[in-house]
């Protein structure tokens, strides 16, 4: 089945500690997506990427890093520079960045700072 | 900010329909309207979108007014799995920035028996 596979589901990091998050899809997207979710809030746009050694930064970058060398694979780097990086962490994966291209989400990690 | 007003939460019969609105006065000409869900602690899953003319899938169906300001999400017949946060969402048509998903709150649909 193709779909997007988030690892790990569950992760424990220590204040000062960087961390990367894998996101891998077999769907052949071009477009990869990263968000953030804090408890009862929506979602918020971290970093997309169109195309491979292509990336932008959405609304709260800040913190974050990212790095598009194959098409199949977007990882996320939570650095020691994010001062709240708790939370849960959503990739996604679309055909293309136009509007009518749907995302397709994997089912997140959530990282939790001790 | 998101640019839809949902309201926070809803009850639905199990087995009636489930009639979710959503407002989006400041719409434009070239925006899609879309809706996800998400049930608790997984990825959001997408359920329908259009622009202009209604549409119908197998989950649901996607009414939106003739000014575009405002849409309904119809659930036909809803089930206890159906219960999640239903977040309505105005995509921009081209890529980019303009073509990112913004998120609001939702509105979570409780479906009881």
């Amino acid at each position: 089945d193709g779909g997007i596979t988030q690892s790990p589901k569950y992760l424990f990091r220590k204040e000062g500690q960087n961390v990367t998050l894998s996101c891998e899809q077999n769907l052949n997207h071009d477009a990869m997506y990263w968000y953030r979710q804090d408890p009862g809030q929506g979602l918020r746009l971290i970093y997309y990427s169109q195309i491979v050694n292509d990336f932008q930064k959405g609304d709260i970058a800040e913190g974050y890093s990212v790095s598009r060398e194959k098409k199949e694979s977007f990882p996320l780097t939570v650095t020691s520079a994010q001062k709240n990086p708790t939370a849960f962490y959503l990739c996604a994966s679309s055909p293309g960045l136009a509007g009518a291209n749907v995302l397709t989400f994997g089912a997140g990690s959530r990282l939790t700072v001790l | 900010d998101a640019k839809t007003t949902q309201p926070p939460s809803m009850d639905c019969a199990e087995g009636r329909a489930a009639n979710l609105p959503c407002n989006h006065s400041t719409i434009s000409g070239n925006e899609y309207v879309y809706w996800y869900r998400q049930i608790h602690s997984q990825g959001p899953q997408y359920i329908i979108h259009g622009l202009k003319n209604n549409e119908t899938n197998e989950m649901a169906s996607l009414i939106i007014t003739e000014d575009r300001k405002s849409s309904t999400l119809i659930l036909p017949h809803a089930t206890l799995r159906d219960t999640a946060v239903y977040y309505c969402i105005v995509r921009g048509f081209y890529g980019g920035s303009q073509g990112n998903l913004i998120f609001g709150k939702g509105t979570k649909l409780s479906v009881k028996p």
